[in-house]
């Protein structure tokens, strides 16, 4: 079955350092999405992506963050500088249509110091 | 504003049990509900999405049923195993906003 890949699986940064995160989507899947994980609390939706630009986005995607889809593959998350709250597991996601399956990738835990 | 929460936050079984988890939401508006597997440190796995239409939706040894008029879900799984231990996380799509939101989940531990 076709899989969302993230990489990096581990990343620890300084605080106020700039972190990308990195996404392949399943490749004809047109509708993507990053969502987070602070431990022990719920996942939490950031941004979803449509046709090269936002859809929407939550009030925690604040100007800090980015995303981009720089060629036909990949789907990156930028944190401009990072700050301590910002430590969570970060999870890629893909559709074909607005209201399918989301399927995962299997996360980036972020780490700031 | 929509609020998903998960019933019971933890469950113990013994192997062989049949079990249901539930999930309730407060806005009956949504386009689909989805049940998800969580292995620790690991990504969220896919079980079972039921579009706002249907009732129920079944792969395998599991069954999920929705009544969207009452804002509730259940998660039947059939002749737990130890494998199935993990968190399973239940998220509702659409409605205002076209995002998944998240319940908290329920820790499951099947034991042999």
């Amino acid at each position: 079955e076709p899989e969302v890949t993230q990489t990096p699986s581990h990343q620890v940064t300084q605080m106020g350092q700039e972190v990308i995160l990195r996404c392949v989507p399943i490749s004809n899947h047109l509708y993507f999405y990053w969502y987070r994980q602070i431990l022990g609390q719920k996942v939490e939706f950031l941004v979803s992506f449509y046709n090269n630009e936002i859809s929407e986005k939550s009030e925690i995607f604040d100007d800090q963050f980015s995303v981009e889809r720089p060629d036909g593959s990949n789907f990156t998350l930028k944190i401009r500088s990072t700050k301590l709250e910002d430590s969570a597991m970060y999870f890629c996601a893909s559709s074909g249509e607005a209201s399918e399956k989301l399927f995962f990738g299997s996360g980036t835990q972020l780490s700031v110091l | 504003k929509q609020e998903v929460t998960q019933i019971p936050a933890a469950l113990s079984v013994p192997e062989g049990e049949n079990l249901v988890l539930n999930c309730s939401f407060t806005d009956s508006a949504i386009y689909n509900l989805q049940w998800f597997r969580q292995d620790p440190g690991k990504g969220l796995t896919s079980l079972l999405l039921i579009q706002s239409s249907q009732r129920e939706q079944t792969s395998g040894r599991l069954n999920a049923s929705l009544d969207k008029s009452s804002g509730r879900s259940t998660l039947y799984i059939a002749a737990s195993q130890p494998g199935d231990s993990a968190t399973y996380l239940c998220a509702v799509f659409g409605g205002n906003n076209r995002k998944l939101i998240w319940g908290l989940g329920t820790s499951l531990a099947v034991n042999p």
